[in-house]
């Protein structure tokens, strides 16, 4: 079993701080996602990084895949309390391309 | 990006009943549909992946014969839980990939077995 733990699992911050959340795992994946999840709704993908040392930059959010693309990570700049909510990395991999969802980074921004 | 439509959002029912619920992919035709379920506060655990006109694949440990999953059209998935008990409540989600990489998300059904 293809295993994606996050860290931290928890987060509050204020308004204006910076953050970085983690997504690591033993396992290669072909490509890896970043999704963000609304209580009571279904995840919004991100990003998707595929290049071992990929960045993308989206905004305020920069995303790198690591060099084995094993891991990967999510840097916040200058949150907003409208970047609370769950924020999930998935591993992309398999026959079907099935999705591996990490253990979840929930995330809080007050004023 | 594509539209998918999960139906309905939330549902609650009687131990012992059966619910059904739907996943439509709205405009595209989606190959390949993905079941997942998430207890409160925790992320998505993939149930089954299904591909239409086949045998939905499940994964380990998850009853087939309690989550029945039917995917006869390009448009349309459902999952049935079967004799539903409290313990089969959770927020389930749906998600489906047409012929590119990308699967989007419906925006998930809350089953409360009562």
């Amino acid at each position: 079993t293809q295993l994606l733990e996050q860290s931290p699992q928890f987060l509050s911050i204020q308004e204006g701080e910076n953050l970085t959340v983690y997504c690591n795992s033993s396992s290669v994946f072909s490509s890896l996602q970043w999704y963000r999840q609304e209580p009571g709704e279904g995840p919004v993908l991100l990003v998707t990084v595929v290049t071992g040392g990929e960045v993308k930059k989206l905004k305020r959010l920069t995303f790198q895949f690591g060099d084995a693309r094993k891991d990967s990570s999510l840097h916040i700049t200058a949150a907003q309390p409208g970047d609370t909510g769950l924020y999930l990395c998935a591993g992309v991999g398999g026959t079907a391309s099935k999705l591996t969802f990490g253990t979840g980074t929930r995330l809080q921004v007050t004023l | 990006g594509a539209v998918v439509s999960q139906h309905p959002s939330r549902v609650i029912c009687k131990s012992g009943t059966s619910v059904k619920i739907e996943c439509r992919s709205l405009d595209f035709q989606a190959t390949t549909m993905f079941w997942y379920r998430q207890f409160p506060k925790q992320s998505l655990m993939l149930m089954a992946t299904s591909n239409e006109g086949s045998k939905a694949t499940y994964e380990q440990g998850v009853e087939k014969d309690k989550f029945l999953i039917n995917h006869a059209s390009l448009t349309l998935s459902t999952l049935t839980v079967t004799s539903a008990h409290p313990e089969d409540s959770s927020f389930y989600i749906c998600s489906a990939r047409g012929g590119w990489a990308e699967a989007f998300f419906g925006q998930g059904t809350r089953l409360t077995v009562v």
